[in-house]
């Protein structure tokens, strides 16, 4: 089946640190990936996507690869803020055909503090 | 432009009670999704619509949820006798299909007493 991996949490980091979270996914096709991230008492926001392999999303100064020849996904971003905080989720989705809907990791909460 | 909203943002029921929960997706999205997430856990998937037609539905949805989009455009979903275990964040998305991303509502918190 189809299934994500991700970094356990919780993640505390000190203001400008470097970040990782971990992604590995499991998929019976070839799935597009994406990193969403939940704050508190909010739904889901679109953080990055990736739709094939060796493609790189950004945003915010986020970034993810999409390495298929380690299924993986790790977001990775140089410098945090303390608005960094928040809950980051894994996800893929099968987009040949079909309902297109995502599966997600368990997520990973990360703290930045001052 | 308005994203998906859902209504009510929070709702506190008795067990055995039945609730209903509405979702505006984004006005020319075709799809429509519903999610369940509990404390410390990913979104779940529960259910899809394309336009107005149900499409597929998890084995989570058991049958004392019910889930409509009548004419294509918002949705509801409905739990009938509601368990302890029912308590969650029920999540709804939307999405132009051919791979864009689904944009999510704020959530419906479901606590049963």
């Amino acid at each position: 089946g189809n299934s994500v991996t991700q970094m356990e949490g919780p993640v505390t980091l000190s203001e400008e640190a470097f970040l990782t979270i971990n992604c590995t996914y499991t998929a019976t096709g070839y799935p597009s990936l994406f990193w969403y991230v939940q704050y508190p008492g909010e739904g889901l926001q679109l953080l990055l996507k990736a739709t094939k392999a060796d493609d790189k999303g950004s945003n915010k100064g986020f970034e993810a690869t999409y390495r298929k020849e380690t299924t993986s996904f790790h977001l990775e971003k140089g410098s945090v803020q303390v608005s960094d905080s928040a809950v980051y989720f894994c996800a893929l989705s099968l987009t040949q055909g079909g309902s297109e809907k995502l599966v997600f990791g368990k997520g990973t909460k990360l703290t930045v503090n001052p | 432009d308005t994203g998906v909203s859902q209504d009510p943002r929070h709702k506190i029921t008795k067990r055995g009670q039945n609730v209903t929960f509405r979702c505006d997706p984004i006005s020319e999205h075709n799809r429509l999704y519903w999610y369940r997430q509990t404390l410390g856990q990913g979104p779940e998937f529960l259910t899809y619509f394309q336009n107005e037609a149900q499409l597929e539905k998890s084995r989570l949805l058991s049958d004392r949820f019910s889930a409509e989009r009548p004419k294509g455009s918002f949705s509801t979903l409905e739990i009938q006798r509601t368990e302890q275990g029912d308590s969650a964040m029920y999540l709804c998305a939307s999405s132009p299909g051919g791979g864009q991303p689904q944009h999510f509502g704020d959530g419906t918190r479901l606590s049963i007493l």
